[in-house]
């Protein structure tokens, strides 16, 4: 079983959808989860930061997290085509210290 | 707003050649990563920089690679003889001292092509 594992993309939705985003993960340890976007040939670009469960929403994202069922979720309420890129999810189990990546999952919004 | 920089954006070598990978990063960060990604592929960590010396390294980390940051403000990624495989995009990340809120802030990433 990979460490972190994302559903597999790409995913295609119309301008204003609502967009659900998860990750599952294996390691009970983790405690601090990011959202990053990452457009085409770019670096990741920070999105949503949590700290063990529970929710954090921040303008159109909402970003949850079930350490009981070893899920989180990034949600896009109004998605627009400018949020079309590769979404990942990462994890670490100690403040600062490396990163474990999902391998993204593609987001295209149409007009 | 301040962000990691890094040069070159695009890198050309041959097989066996050494490269340095540069960046910038933010100025009151404390800790710093390499990460690379090979196209099409996921985000792999290679090394985290603490306090002038590696914290942590990955199995992809071998004796190839060597981090240095020669002043304040450079952080460098260099790799000896390069191989095919080194092929990737390499990521700069820097963040703040360790704490609660704290996490990393990746810069646009050096495209290196080993020929």
């Amino acid at each position: 079983q990979k460490e972190v594992e994302q559903d597999p993309g790409p995913l295609s939705v119309p301008e204003g959808a609502i967009v659900s985003l998860n990750c599952t993960y294996s390691n009970s340890a983790f405690q601090y989860f990011m959202w990053y976007r990452q457009y085409s040939r770019k670096g990741p670009e920070l999105l949503m930061y949590t700290y063990s469960s529970g929710n954090k929403e921040d303008g159109r994202f909402t970003a949850q997290v079930d350490k009981s069922s070893k899920y989180i979720s990034l949600f896009i309420r109004d998605s627009q085509p400018s949020d079309s890129a590769t979404y990942l999810c990462a994890m670490t189990p100690v403040s600062g210290q490396n990163f474990v990546f999902g391998p993204g999952t593609r987001l295209s919004v149409l007009p | 707003e301040p962000e990691v920089t890094q040069t070159p954006s695009h890198q050309v070598t041959q097989m066996g050649q050494e490269v340095i990978l540069r960046c910038v990063p933010i100025s009151n960060h404390l800790y710093f990563y390499w990460y690379r990604q090979i196209l099409g592929q996921k985000v792999e960590f290679l090394v985290s920089f603490y306090n002038n010396e590696i914290s942590e390294k990955s199995e992809i980390f071998d004796d190839q690679f060597s981090v240095e940051r020669p002043d304040g403000s450079n952080f460098t990624l260099k790799i000896r003889s390069t191989k095919l495989e080194d092929s990737a995009m390499y990521f700069c990340a820097s963040s703040e001292s360790s704490g609660n809120t704290d996490t990393q802030y990746f810069g646009p990433g050096t495209r290196l092509t080993v020929l």
